[in-house]
């Protein structure tokens, strides 16, 4: 039983080049999330996806981009990486939402990308 | 101010002790506390999670809620080694476009020495 998996889970990239961070769950979760973590600032929700074909900014979504590919895949790409982005990124997901209308459940966070801009 | 408040420590106690790990938030429509453990170089993984007010044990664990005071607090009982980890609280409204988003405090980095 995996849960959530995310690929790569390093990466170092130089200032302007592109890249996308994979995840994929296996619970039949409705909702899904990037988070970024960053020393003394916990983590901070950068899109959410609610629901298959719909998603929505979080509090940090400036130079992201995300796809909901399929009910099991969430996807985030930087189009054009910038020091500021360095971080560690988690996926997560949850029931919430849906045809059962879930509206308490928690997340079930991956083991996050470890991200390098230079 | 952060909506969520979060003392980071370090937090060192020696093996048996009772830990207390506590937050607190300005916000009064979140319902909805978690606690989160996070290892080293992993994920966060859901220890507790409450609705509204009121206290929930499991284990060595309690959760309590006081939402008169937007007060938050994680009881370990004879604390592990194995328990040094980060703790995470984290909280959100429910219903409506909420879906489940998380404000999380800044953590606190617990080592229980033996």
């Amino acid at each position: 039983n995996a849960g959530v998996t995310q690929t790569p889970k390093f990466q170092v990239l130089k200032t302007g080049q592109s890249m996308t961070l994979q995840c994929a769950q296996d619970m039949n979760h409705n909702s899904m999330y990037w988070y970024r973590q960053d020393p003394g600032m916990g983590l901070r929700l950068i899109y959410y996806s609610a629901s298959e074909g719909t998603t929505d900014k979080g509090e940090v979504p400036n130079g992201y981009n995300v796809s909901r590919l399929n009910k099991r895949e969430f996807s985030l790409r930087l189009e054009s990486a910038a020091p500021s982005q360095t971080s560690v990124y988690f996926c997560a997901s949850s029931a919430i939402g849906g045809e059962t209308r879930t509206y308490n459940s928690p997340l079930h966070f991956g083991n996050g990308t470890r991200l390098t801009v230079t | 101010q952060k909506e969520v408040e979060q003392d980071p420590g370090p937090l060192s106690v020696p093996e048996g002790a009772i830990v207390s790990l506590n937050c607190t938030y300005s916000n009064s429509a979140f319902q909805y506390f978690m606690w989160y453990r996070q290892y080293s170089r992993k994920g966060p993984e859901l220890l507790m999670y409450t609705y509204s007010s009121g206290n929930k044990e499991d284990g060595r664990f309690t959760a309590q809620v006081d939402k008169s005071s937007k007060y938050i607090s994680l009881f370990i009982r004879d604390s592990q080694p194995s328990d040094s980890a980060t703790y995470l609280c984290a909280m959100s409204a429910v219903g409506g476009t909420s879906y489940g988003k998380l404000t999380f405090g800044q953590g606190t980095i617990l080592t229980v020495h033996p």
